[in-house]
């Protein structure tokens, strides 16, 4: 109900092979970010963008590229997983002033990969 | 550039107690958000409380509660009568009013409630 789903939920995958992660937003918010947790880090910025095709760095964008082809649709790629990428990934989307009740992020609810 | 700090990584509280989590920021702006967020097993991220910098008065929501010291740069988070419900990862988060409106995040303070 929250209008942010992020696929795949799980994921295992080996070391060298390419994932990516997506994300989809129903709600036509401009903003949409990638982030990871990871314990002892708290959840730190990957990627973000602010339009279509409008993307830029974070504080740990290594080893990540995104794109975002549709307002609806930010994807997460890596282009060669690492176990170093082990993590908690979530999506989040926003927008930069507040209507209604939209206050602060919305986030979908996170991927786990596993890279092995 | 901003940063935001929860020197607690663990705290405990005893059931219908109450807790105060802390969190420091550091920002040169004067126009930013901080918000309070709560991480359940689930791990689902859920907003707990948000304040304005603007407002001097300290937000409150039920049993939540805040207390805002901007010169301080300090922004902690009450929990009244606490509640097994409560036991979650809980992240403080800045977010300015300006630019790309990005959250920076603390790294979390692991909170148990015990019976």
């Amino acid at each position: 109900d929250a209008g942010i789903t992020q696929s795949p939920r799980h994921k295992v995958t080996e070391t060298g092979t390419p994932v990516t992660l997506r994300c989809h937003q129903t709600e036509n918010h401009r903003y949409m970010y990638w982030y990871r947790q990871d314990p002892g880090h708290g959840l730190r910025l990957i990627h973000y963008s602010y339009g279509v095709k409008d993307t830029d760095k974070g504080e740990v964008s290594d080893g990540y590229s995104v794109s975002r082809s549709k307002t609806e649709d930010f994807l997460l790629t890596l282009e060669s997983a690492t176990s170093s990428q082990t993590s908690v990934y979530f999506c989040a989307i926003s927008e930069p002033l507040w209507t209604g009740d939209s206050y602060g992020y919305t986030f979908g609810s996170g991927t786990r990969l596993t890279v092995v | 550039a901003q940063t935001v700090t929860q020197s607690q990584p663990e705290m405990s509280v005893q059931e219908a107690e109450t807790v105060t989590l802390s969190c420091t920021y550091d920002t040169s702006e004067s126009d930013y958000y901080l918000f309070w967020y709560k991480q359940p097993p689930s791990r689902q991220m859920i907003l707990v409380i948000r304040q304005e910098a603007y407002k001097q008065q300290n937000a409150t929501e039920n049993r939540f509660s805040v207390n805002f010291q901007k010169a301080a740069k300090s922004f902690s988070l009450k929990i009244s009568d606490s509640q097994l419900g409560d036991a979650a990862m809980y992240f403080c988060a800045y977010r300015s009013n300006s630019g790309t409106y990005k959250y920076i995040f603390g790294t979390g303070t692991r909170l148990k409630v015990l019976a």
